[in-house]
């Protein structure tokens, strides 16, 4: 069965320090991956997306993502996070053998300390 | 261009009552997906809609079901709350085909059953 996996429940990182989230999936096939962010009490706003090509992949906000096929990875990435990028983080994956849903991970909470 | 939209944004209901609630996609998309999203958990996959059928189905009893109208909005319908039915129902909107991976979500109902 697919999964997803976030070992960091929580981070704190400093502002203007950078920031690595970690995701890693179990699927057979190639994956389609997404990275979404929540604001408390909010719903999910899509940050990045991953189909295929070049395996780095920019997204809103100054963020970015890197798929490792080899390590079944699709980590994170902002060079300097901003007071505002407190939230909490939910990797996704979906997959063409498993119909049209996404299966997320359980989310890592960033906090933002300046 | 207005985003995915949702009705109510909080609800309080008593355990084994019936709730029902509603969700418009974005604009130029056809297809809705319904998740769960429990206290400090990643969303749950309950079912998608798609030509005003459903077309796959996550691990929900039988008493979460659905409709799609022909406008493309859709209602989620829960009989017989339990307690554990507390959560909060994210709706997803995305068009078909390879892009309905990329699913724009809605801020969400807040349900609460006592």
């Amino acid at each position: 069965a697919q999964s997803v996996t976030q070992p960091d429940i929580h981070i704190t990182v400093s502002e203007g320090a950078s920031l690595e989230l970690r995701c890693n999936y179990s699927y057979g096939a190639t994956p389609y991956l997404f990275w979404y962010v929540q604001s408390p009490g909010q719903g999910l706003q899509l940050l990045l997306k991953y189909f295929s090509g070049d395996t780095l992949v920019q997204g809103i906000k100054g963020f970015e993502a890197e798929f490792k096929r080899s390590q079944s990875s699709f980590n994170l990435r902002k060079p300097s996070v901003h007071w505002s990028d407190a939230a909490e983080y939910f990797c996704a994956v979906g997959a063409r053998e498993y119909g049209n849903k996404l299966v997320f991970g359980a989310g890592t909470i960033l906090r933002v300390k300046s | 261009d207005a985003g995915v939209t949702q009705s109510p944004t909080h609800l309080i209901k008593t355990r084994g009552q019936q709730v029902t609630l509603r969700c418009s996609p974005k604009s130029g998309h056809d297809t809705v997906s319904w998740y769960q999203q429990a206290l400090g958990q990643g969303p749950q996959f309950i079912f998608q809609y798609y030509e005003e059928e459903e077309r796959q189905r996550g691990n929900f009893p039988d008493r979460f079901s659905g409709h799609q109208f022909p406008n493309y909005s859709s209602e989620l319908n829960v009989n017989a709350l339990l307690l554990g039915d507390s959560a909060l129902y994210l709706c997803a909107s995305s068009p078909m085909g390879l892009h309905s991976y990329e699913q724009y979500f809605g801020p969400g109902t807040r349900l609460t059953v006592t």
